[in-house]
C-alpha cells in the first residue's frame, strides 16, 4: 500500500511559471512532511519540511499549503528556471520510536526555457 | 560543517557475488544512519537504521545486512548478490534526538549482472 501518492508523475512549465506539485498521504499519525530535490545520477537534498501545526511555509520560491483535514500538501515553486528542472520527492514519517521516511513515487519536473 | 562520503561510486558485480557499500559521516558526533534503496527512476525505500555504535534496526528484508563498527561509519552488506539488488544505494544521517531532516549522501550506483 501506497502511504504517499504524488501527481503528476511528471510536469512541465515554461520558464517564470508557477509549478505547482501535489501530495496526499493515508496515514493521520503522520506529522512531518519534507520535499526533497533530486538531479539525476545524486543524492535527494531536502528542499524545505512542513509540520502538521503549519498549514504554510515559506522558503525563498518554495512554497508548502498543507491541508490537514484532506490529508494533501502541495509544493509550489513560483518563477521557475531550467534549473529547477529534477524529480521532487514528497516524504512523510510519525512520531515514531525511529525516522521512518515514507517516500512518493516523485514527480519529474521540466521547466522549459 | 558536515560531510557524508560513500563509496564506491559506482560497482558493477555479477550475480552470487558478495558486496560491501559503505558511508561515512564526518563533522557530526553520535547521528542517526540510515540506508536508502532507489530503483532507477522509482521511490527510495528505507532499509536500515541506526541510532549508535553496534546497534542496526532492519526496516525491510532484502537480503542485505548492515553494521556499524563506528559511530561516523555505516556499512551495507551482503554474501550473495540477486539482480534485483541493482539501484541506487543512499546514505543517510540526522542529529541524535531529532526526529526529523535527513540528510542524504551521494549515493553508489550498483549494477548486477
Amino acid at each position: 500500500q501506497q502511504q504517499v501518492r504524488q501527481s503528476p508523475q511528471s510536469l512541465t512549465v515554461w520558464e517564470g511559471e508557477t509549478a505547482i506539485l501535489n501530495c496526499s498521504y493515508e496515514n493521520s499519525a503522520f506529522d512531518y512532511f519534507p520535499w526533497y530535490q533530486q538531479f539525476p545520477g545524486e543524492g535527494p537534498a531536502l528542499l524545505i519540511a512542513i509540520r502538521s501545526v503549519s498549514d504554510k511555509k515559506e522558503d525563498g520560491g518554495f512554497t508548502i499549503f498543507f491541508n490537514k483535514r484532506e490529508k494533501n500538501l502541495s509544493l509550489h515553486i513560483k518563477d521557475s528556471q531550467p534549473g529547477d528542472s529534477a524529480t521532487y520527492f514528497c516524504a512523510a514519517s510519525a512520531a515514531t520510536g525511529y525516522q521512518n521516511f515514507y517516500f512518493g513515487k516523485g514527480t519529474s519536473l521540466t521547466v522549459i526555457p | 560543517a558536515q560531510t557524508i562520503h560513500q563509496w564506491p561510486v559506482a560497482e558493477i558485480k555479477a550475480v552470487g557475488s558478495p558486496l560491501s557499500l559503505g558511508c561515512t559521516i564526518k563533522g557530526k558526533s553520535s547521528p542517526n544512519l540510515y540506508w536508502y534503496w532507489q530503483a532507477t527512476g522509482g521511490t527510495l525505500q528505507q532499509l536500515f537504521y541506526s541510532i549508535t555504535v553496534g546497534q542496526v534496526e532492519s526496516v525491510v528484508q532484502l537480503n542485505l545486512s548492515a553494521s556499524r563498527p563506528k559511530d561516523d561509519q555505516f556499512i551495507l552488506s551482503t554474501e550473495k548478490l540477486l539482480l534485483s539488488h541493482s539501484g541506487f544505494y543512499l546514505c543517510a544521517w540526522s542529529l541524535v534526538g531529532g526526529r526529523d531532516e535527513q540528510y542524504f549522501g551521494p549515493g553508489t550506483r550498483l549494477t548486477v549482472l
